[in-house]
Protein backbone atom coordinates (compact mmCIF):
# COMPACT_ATOMS: atom_id res chain seq x y z
CA UNK A 1 0.00 0.00 0.00
CA UNK A 2 0.75 3.33 -0.22
CA UNK A 3 2.44 5.55 2.72
CA UNK A 4 0.40 8.50 4.39
CA UNK A 5 2.07 10.90 7.25
CA UNK A 6 -0.84 11.87 9.18
CA UNK A 7 0.48 14.33 11.79
CA UNK A 8 0.71 15.70 14.48
CA UNK A 9 0.76 12.11 16.02
CA UNK A 10 -1.44 13.06 19.41
CA UNK A 11 -3.15 16.49 20.49
CA UNK A 12 -4.29 17.82 23.64
CA UNK A 13 -6.59 20.19 23.86
CA UNK A 14 -9.35 22.47 25.89
CA UNK A 15 -13.20 21.96 25.72
CA UNK A 16 -13.90 24.89 22.89
CA UNK A 17 -10.77 24.74 20.82
CA UNK A 18 -9.90 24.56 17.57
CA UNK A 19 -8.15 21.34 16.01
CA UNK A 20 -6.47 20.82 12.57
CA UNK A 21 -5.37 17.58 11.06
CA UNK A 22 -3.50 16.90 7.96
CA UNK A 23 -2.21 14.38 5.79
CA UNK A 24 0.53 13.85 2.83
CA UNK A 25 1.22 11.21 0.30
CA UNK A 26 3.89 10.94 -2.32
CA UNK A 27 1.13 9.51 -4.67
CA UNK A 28 -1.99 11.17 -5.58
CA UNK A 29 -5.49 9.59 -4.23
CA UNK A 30 -8.82 9.76 -5.90
CA UNK A 31 -10.36 9.82 -2.82
CA UNK A 32 -9.96 11.12 0.63
CA UNK A 33 -11.41 10.04 3.33
CA UNK A 34 -11.57 11.04 7.26
CA UNK A 35 -12.40 8.16 9.88
CA UNK A 36 -13.30 8.36 14.04
CA UNK A 37 -12.66 5.74 16.12
CA UNK A 38 -13.35 5.22 19.53
CA UNK A 39 -12.06 2.62 21.59
CA UNK A 40 -12.93 -0.97 20.92
CA UNK A 41 -14.99 -0.01 17.85
CA UNK A 42 -14.62 0.13 13.95
CA UNK A 43 -13.90 3.53 12.46
CA UNK A 44 -16.91 5.60 11.48
CA UNK A 45 -16.77 7.44 8.54
CA UNK A 46 -17.03 11.54 9.13
CA UNK A 47 -16.09 13.13 5.87
CA UNK A 48 -15.64 11.95 1.95
CA UNK A 49 -14.16 14.01 -0.93
CA UNK A 50 -13.44 13.02 -4.76
CA UNK A 51 -12.41 16.42 -6.21
CA UNK A 52 -9.11 17.94 -5.92
CA UNK A 53 -10.06 21.56 -4.25
CA UNK A 54 -12.80 20.21 -2.88
CA UNK A 55 -13.82 22.02 1.10
CA UNK A 56 -16.95 19.86 2.54
CA UNK A 57 -18.52 20.39 6.40
CA UNK A 58 -20.40 18.07 8.63
CA UNK A 59 -21.03 19.99 11.37
CA UNK A 60 -17.84 21.13 13.49
CA UNK A 61 -16.27 19.22 10.81
CA UNK A 62 -14.70 20.60 7.82
CA UNK A 63 -11.98 18.69 5.07
CA UNK A 64 -10.40 19.71 2.08
CA UNK A 65 -8.73 17.57 -0.67
CA UNK A 66 -5.54 19.38 -1.55
CA UNK A 67 -5.18 20.80 -5.02
CA UNK A 68 -2.43 18.77 -5.53
CA UNK A 69 -4.59 15.55 -4.64
CA UNK A 70 -1.77 14.87 -2.49
CA UNK A 71 -3.10 15.83 0.51
CA UNK A 72 -6.27 16.66 2.88
CA UNK A 73 -6.75 18.10 6.02
CA UNK A 74 -9.39 18.06 8.68
CA UNK A 75 -10.76 20.78 11.25
CA UNK A 76 -12.89 20.13 14.27
CA UNK A 77 -14.18 23.73 15.46
CA UNK A 78 -15.20 24.02 19.12
CA UNK A 79 -14.26 21.12 20.36
CA UNK A 80 -16.21 19.31 22.85
CA UNK A 81 -15.66 16.33 25.03
CA UNK A 82 -17.01 13.77 22.93
CA UNK A 83 -14.42 14.70 19.93
CA UNK A 84 -12.33 12.38 21.84
CA UNK A 85 -10.45 9.94 19.47
CA UNK A 86 -8.34 8.50 17.25
CA UNK A 87 -8.71 10.18 13.44
CA UNK A 88 -7.73 8.33 11.01
CA UNK A 89 -6.80 9.90 7.51
CA UNK A 90 -7.45 7.11 4.24
CA UNK A 91 -6.62 7.75 0.38
CA UNK A 92 -8.53 5.65 -2.02
CA UNK A 93 -6.86 4.73 -5.90
CA UNK A 94 -9.66 4.25 -7.99
CA UNK A 95 -8.18 1.31 -10.48
CA UNK A 96 -8.71 -1.55 -12.25
CA UNK A 97 -7.23 -3.30 -9.23
CA UNK A 98 -9.58 -2.03 -6.58
CA UNK A 99 -10.64 0.35 -3.91
CA UNK A 100 -8.29 -0.55 -1.07
CA UNK A 101 -7.79 2.65 1.62
CA UNK A 102 -4.18 3.40 2.54
CA UNK A 103 -4.59 4.86 6.05
CA UNK A 104 -2.75 7.25 8.29
CA UNK A 105 -1.26 6.02 11.84
CA UNK A 106 -4.08 8.36 13.35
CA UNK A 107 -3.99 11.39 15.50
CA UNK A 108 -5.05 10.45 18.94
CA UNK A 109 -7.31 14.21 20.28
CA UNK A 110 -7.55 14.78 24.12
CA UNK A 111 -10.35 17.04 25.25
CA UNK A 112 -10.23 18.38 28.75
CA UNK A 113 -13.45 19.92 29.95
CA UNK B 1 -29.22 -4.70 7.81
CA UNK B 2 -28.01 -1.05 8.47
CA UNK B 3 -24.62 -1.58 10.02
CA UNK B 4 -22.05 -3.91 9.09
CA UNK B 5 -21.88 -6.79 11.71
CA UNK B 6 -18.95 -8.78 12.75
CA UNK B 7 -18.92 -12.03 14.69
CA UNK B 8 -17.66 -13.00 16.63
CA UNK B 9 -16.47 -10.13 19.18
CA UNK B 10 -13.09 -11.56 20.46
CA UNK B 11 -11.70 -14.81 19.62
CA UNK B 12 -8.67 -16.71 21.50
CA UNK B 13 -6.73 -19.09 19.47
CA UNK B 14 -3.55 -21.40 20.61
CA UNK B 15 -0.71 -21.13 17.73
CA UNK B 16 -1.56 -23.34 14.86
CA UNK B 17 -5.37 -23.31 15.56
CA UNK B 18 -7.85 -22.41 13.21
CA UNK B 19 -9.43 -19.03 13.20
CA UNK B 20 -12.81 -18.45 11.05
CA UNK B 21 -14.39 -14.78 11.25
CA UNK B 22 -17.53 -13.98 9.81
CA UNK B 23 -19.20 -10.32 8.18
CA UNK B 24 -22.29 -9.42 6.96
CA UNK B 25 -22.33 -6.24 5.23
CA UNK B 26 -25.14 -3.34 4.70
CA UNK B 27 -27.79 -4.85 2.84
CA UNK B 28 -27.28 -3.96 -1.17
CA UNK B 29 -23.96 -2.64 -0.80
CA UNK B 30 -21.49 -5.13 -2.99
CA UNK B 31 -18.45 -4.50 -2.08
CA UNK B 32 -16.67 -6.14 1.08
CA UNK B 33 -13.39 -5.35 2.15
CA UNK B 34 -10.95 -7.11 4.76
CA UNK B 35 -8.82 -4.86 7.03
CA UNK B 36 -6.23 -5.95 9.71
CA UNK B 37 -5.41 -3.68 12.66
CA UNK B 38 -2.57 -4.02 14.57
CA UNK B 39 -0.34 -2.51 17.09
CA UNK B 40 0.12 1.13 16.63
CA UNK B 41 -3.37 1.50 14.92
CA UNK B 42 -1.74 0.31 11.68
CA UNK B 43 -4.66 -0.50 9.46
CA UNK B 44 -3.35 -3.16 6.76
CA UNK B 45 -5.71 -4.26 3.84
CA UNK B 46 -6.14 -7.89 3.01
CA UNK B 47 -8.56 -8.36 0.49
CA UNK B 48 -11.97 -7.43 -1.23
CA UNK B 49 -15.06 -8.86 -3.11
CA UNK B 50 -17.57 -7.44 -5.54
CA UNK B 51 -20.05 -9.85 -5.31
CA UNK B 52 -19.17 -13.12 -4.38
CA UNK B 53 -15.98 -12.37 -6.82
CA UNK B 54 -12.20 -11.52 -5.26
CA UNK B 55 -11.95 -8.17 -6.26
CA UNK B 56 -8.59 -7.61 -5.16
CA UNK B 57 -6.42 -9.80 -2.79
CA UNK B 58 -2.95 -8.26 -3.32
CA UNK B 59 -3.02 -7.55 0.83
CA UNK B 60 -3.32 -11.54 1.53
CA UNK B 61 -0.99 -13.51 2.86
CA UNK B 62 -1.75 -16.30 0.62
CA UNK B 63 -0.11 -19.63 2.85
CA UNK B 64 -3.01 -19.44 5.48
CA UNK B 65 -5.16 -16.99 4.95
CA UNK B 66 -8.21 -17.02 2.92
CA UNK B 67 -11.79 -15.56 2.65
CA UNK B 68 -15.29 -15.98 0.51
CA UNK B 69 -18.31 -14.75 0.12
CA UNK B 70 -21.23 -16.37 -0.95
CA UNK B 71 -24.34 -16.08 -1.92
CA UNK B 72 -27.14 -15.42 1.30
CA UNK B 73 -24.48 -16.59 3.60
CA UNK B 74 -21.87 -13.77 6.03
CA UNK B 75 -18.70 -13.24 4.11
CA UNK B 76 -15.57 -14.88 6.27
CA UNK B 77 -11.99 -14.78 6.67
CA UNK B 78 -10.36 -17.95 7.47
CA UNK B 79 -6.44 -18.44 9.26
CA UNK B 80 -5.19 -21.56 9.08
CA UNK B 81 -2.17 -22.57 11.26
CA UNK B 82 -2.47 -19.20 13.45
CA UNK B 83 0.51 -17.80 14.61
CA UNK B 84 1.37 -15.39 17.02
CA UNK B 85 1.68 -12.20 15.08
CA UNK B 86 -1.79 -12.55 13.54
CA UNK B 87 -3.02 -11.28 16.90
CA UNK B 88 -4.86 -8.31 15.91
CA UNK B 89 -8.30 -6.76 15.04
CA UNK B 90 -9.79 -7.81 11.54
CA UNK B 91 -12.48 -5.22 10.56
CA UNK B 92 -14.93 -5.49 7.44
CA UNK B 93 -15.88 -3.18 6.13
CA UNK B 94 -18.85 -2.83 2.56
CA UNK B 95 -19.70 -0.12 0.15
CA UNK B 96 -21.82 0.72 -2.37
CA UNK B 97 -20.04 2.14 -5.45
CA UNK B 98 -21.28 5.93 -6.13
CA UNK B 99 -19.90 7.90 -8.45
CA UNK B 100 -16.63 9.41 -7.38
CA UNK B 101 -15.46 6.63 -5.14
CA UNK B 102 -16.63 4.12 -2.85
CA UNK B 103 -17.29 5.09 0.99
CA UNK B 104 -16.30 2.26 3.31
CA UNK B 105 -18.38 1.34 5.95
CA UNK B 106 -16.94 -0.47 8.99
CA UNK B 107 -17.76 -3.25 11.72
CA UNK B 108 -16.83 -3.50 15.02
CA UNK B 109 -14.06 -5.67 14.56
CA UNK B 110 -13.14 -8.92 15.79
CA UNK B 111 -10.33 -9.44 17.99
CA UNK B 112 -8.11 -12.13 17.66
CA UNK B 113 -5.95 -13.32 20.32
CA UNK B 114 -3.21 -16.09 19.08
CA UNK B 115 -1.66 -17.50 22.59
Amino acid sequence: GQQLNQSPQSMFIQEGEDVSMNCTSSSIFNTWLWYKQDPGEGPVLLIALYKAGELTSNGRLTAQFGITRKDSFLNISASIPSDVGIYFCAGQLKSNSGYALNFGKGTSLLVTP
Amino acid sequence: GEEVAQTPKHLVRGEGQKAKLYCAPIKGHSYVFWYQQVLKNEFKFLISFQNENVFDETGMPKERFSAKCLPNSPCSLEIQATKLEDSAVYFCASSLLGTGGLEQYFGPGTRLTVT
